[in-house]
């Protein structure tokens, strides 16, 4: 397998612009969680899905920010409008189903670095 | 991460070996997780420890007492390559099962 793809690797906008991410799991995994990583505050849980569903959303800064799972092979997370203060790293990661998989280690994608101008 | 404490910055000389402390405060804890992120890179898997002891895997070996809220991996034979950043992630009740991340500890190996 691949690995976790995320797309893209690299972004650089204007603040007031749209920005979507892209994120496709590893292939049978049950969990996808979406984290945002800054000097500042580490490594933060934003949203995961079970089963393609959004299970906890708690994490997600502001209503500016949105993601869905339509399908169990891809995610997105849109950010609307774009701000300087979201400019982080945005990592996915998949993980099989919790109760299946003793260790529930999580695999994280190679992260889109953001930066909002 | 929420009530997760790591010191920020650590030195070690190559070939030495050092040891990263994580403490917590939780209910319902779940698991103990241990990760490496090189610079610029993904944070990989170190280890995992639920319940109280060592676990061994080469020269990282990982501590967990429960009672005390305390872990710490230990590093051995350190090599230049060991220079990056250590996550303590932390899987309980009260943070939803979900994974609550520490800060990290930079760790810079000299040679």
């Amino acid at each position: 397998d691949a690995g976790v793809i995320q797309s893209p690797r690299h972004e650089v906008t204007e603040m007031g612009q749209e920005v979507t991410l892209r994120c496709k799991p590893i292939s049978g995994h049950d969990y996808l969680f979406w984290y945002r990583q800054t000097m500042m505050r580490g490594l933060e849980l934003l949203i995961y899905f079970n089963n393609n569903v959004p299970i906890d959303d708690s994490g997600m800064p502001e209503d500016r920010f949105s993601a869905k799972m339509p399908n169990a092979s891809f995610s997105t997370l849109k950010i609307q409008p774009s701000e300087p203060r979201d400019s982080a790293v945005y990592f996915c990661a998949s993980t099989l189903d919790l109760l299946r998989d003793r260790v529930h280690e999580q695999f994280f994608g190679p992260g889109t670095r953001l930066t909002v101008l | 991460g929420q009530n997760i404490d790591q010191p920020t910055e650590m030195t070690a000389t190559e070939g030495a070996i050092v040891q990263i402390n994580c403490t917590y405060q939780t209910s319902g804890f779940n698991g103990l997780f241990w990760y490496q992120q090189h610079a610029g890179e993904a944070p990989t898997f170190l280890s995992y420890n639920v319940l109280d002891g060592l676990e061994e895997k080469g020269r990282f070996s990982s501590f967990l007492s429960r009672s005390k809220g305390y872990s710490y991996l230990l590093l051995k034979e350190l090599q230049m390559k060991d220079s990056a950043s250590y996550l303590c992630a932390v899987r309980a009740e009260n943070y939803g099962q979900n994974f609550v991340f520490g800060p990290g500890t930079r760790l810079s190996v000299l040679p």
